[in-house]
């Protein structure tokens, strides 16, 4: 059974970091891409960034380029994000999901860790 | 303001169909990138439904069909059941914002 769970959040003030973490099971890791896709409390949901098998190609949303890393550690099946410069609109819950075997513009995601929540607040 | 537009709700009763429109533009569905759905219970994680415009993930009921038609697509829901009740969200690509775009979602309930 493919599996991803995700790690990491919890309450940092603005300005701060945080780097969340989503461990995958059940599929061949290293042959995905790989997405962070974010939910802030009621509302809709927002895609972050998404890595590239090999790590050849990341992409970022505006809203956080130049302040979040995602990263990829095939030797471990684990994905990264590295959350930096935070403010309080990146309050959400950050969802791992799994892409395709290509990052194709018309890529889906499939399927879903169960969230980390991330607050930011003073 | 979400890139694709969809209903903020929607109502039916059991055993009717409803229908999801999600609405883009030429940079996004117009532009022909595939066009997915995805399910959420409250305090779950989402769930594809459809994929690339019509195809149904193995274990998804043959209630649920998708289209794609110039800048919107259609999530249709048939006999309708109680367990239909959940947010339903579209997504596509855009190349202007050279993201992967969601609607805003639609909150269905079942009366």
């Amino acid at each position: 059974e493919v599996q991803l769970v995700e790690s990491g959040g919890g309450l940092v003030k603005p300005g701060g970091s945080l780097r969340l973490s989503c461990a995958a099971s059940g599929f061949t890791f290293s042959a995905y891409t790989l997405n962070w896709v974010r939910q802030p409390p009621g509302k809709g949901l927002e895609w972050v960034s998404s890595v590239s098998s090999s790590s050849s190609y990341v992409y970022y949303a505006d809203s956080v380029k130049g302040r979040f890393t995602i990263s990829r550690d095939d030797a471990d099946n684990s994905l990264h994000l590295q959350m930096n410069s935070l403010r309080v609109e990146d309050t959400a819950v950050y969802y791992c999901a799994r892409g395709g075997r290509v990052i194709g513009a018309s890529k889906w995601f499939d399927p879903w860790g169960r969230g980390t929540l991330v607050t930011v607040s003073s | 303001q979400s890139v694709l537009t969809q209903p903020p709700s929607l109502s039916g009763a059991p055993g009717q169909r409803v229908t999801i429109s999600c609405t883009g533009s030429s940079s996004n569905i117009g532009a022909g990138y595939d066009v997915h759905w995805y399910h959420q219970l409250p305090g779950a994680a989402p769930k594809l439904l459809i994929y690339a415009n019509t195809d149904r993930p193995s274990g998804v009921s043959d209630r649920f069909s998708g289209s794609r038609s110039g800048t919107s697509a259609s999530l249709a829901i048939t006999g309708l059941q109680a367990e239909d009740e959940s947010s339903y969200y579209c997504q596509s690509y855009d190349n202007i914002l050279s993201a992967w775009v969601f609607g805003g979602g639609t909150r269905l309930t079942v009366i």
